[in-house]
């Protein structure tokens, strides 16, 4: 069974910093590419970044320079690191699997919230 | 503003059919596969249709996917009452090097 589970959210200051991780288990995670995406409250999901199965990343605008996307294949690991958190920020943070060149994703974790606030 | 457009709601009755768009470019749809994904409030989005037009297991044939162009499409027929939700289009974007939604599209079954 899949099995995707995030950790890491929490309450962030503005300015501050945040490493969501994910954990992956019943599938073989360094064959595939994994995204991050997110849903902020009353909002549609938005596709945040990705890391290829070989570690290449990729990041959606507003993220790009305050966001780094790595994993860990030895250890079936996802992270995500948000650095100079702003409000907009806020959101559920959802690991998933990327279906790289066929674009899409068949398994999500639960989500992991992150609420930025002062 | 989403790269994808999609309609903000649709409605119908149940028993009906609904279509539901997705509007890009040549650099994501024009060129990219599109997939489709059910999100019910709380709950973790679920993939309906991947590759423009095929189903994954589990997912009843009342869901349809088709491609044109720059343009996708979600149909759904014999609607329910239970497939009230908002319904998401995703591809990559070769410009943006990222991916991208729609911003999605509440159907709401009368």
């Amino acid at each position: 069974e899949v099995q995707l589970l995030e950790s890491g959210g929490g309450l962030g200051q503005p300015g501050g910093s945040l490493r969501l991780s994910c954990a992956a288990s019943g599938f073989t995670f360094s064959r595939y590419s994994m995204v991050w995406v997110r849903q902020a409250p009353g909002k549609g999901l938005e596709w945040v970044s990705g890391v290829t199965s070989d570690g290449t990343p990729y990041y959606e605008d507003s993220v790009r320079g305050r966001v780094t996307v790595s994993r860990d294949n030895s250890k079936n690991m996802l992270y995500m690191q948000i650095n100079s958190l702003r409000t907009g920020d806020t959101a559920i943070y959802y690991c998933a699997n990327w279906h790289a060149g066929k674009e899409y994703i068949d398994y999500w974790g639960q989500g992991t919230l992150v609420t930025v606030s002062s | 503003q989403s790269v994808l457009t999609q309609p903000p709601s649709v409605s119908a009755a149940p028993g009906q059919k609904v279509t539901i768009s997705c509007s890009g470019s040549s650099s994501n749809i024009g060129i990219k596969d599109v997939s489709w994904y059910q999100k019910f409030p709380g709950t973790v989005p679920k993939l309906l249709i991947y590759e423009n037009d095929k189903r994954p297991s589990g997912i009843p044939d009342r869901f349809s996917g088709s491609k044109s162009g720059t343009s996708a499409t979600l149909g759904i027929t014999g609607l329910q009452t239970g497939d009230e939700a908002d319904y998401y289009c995703l591809t990559w974007d070769n410009s943006l090097r990222a991916g991208v939604f729609g911003g999605g599209t509440k159907l709401t079954v009368l």
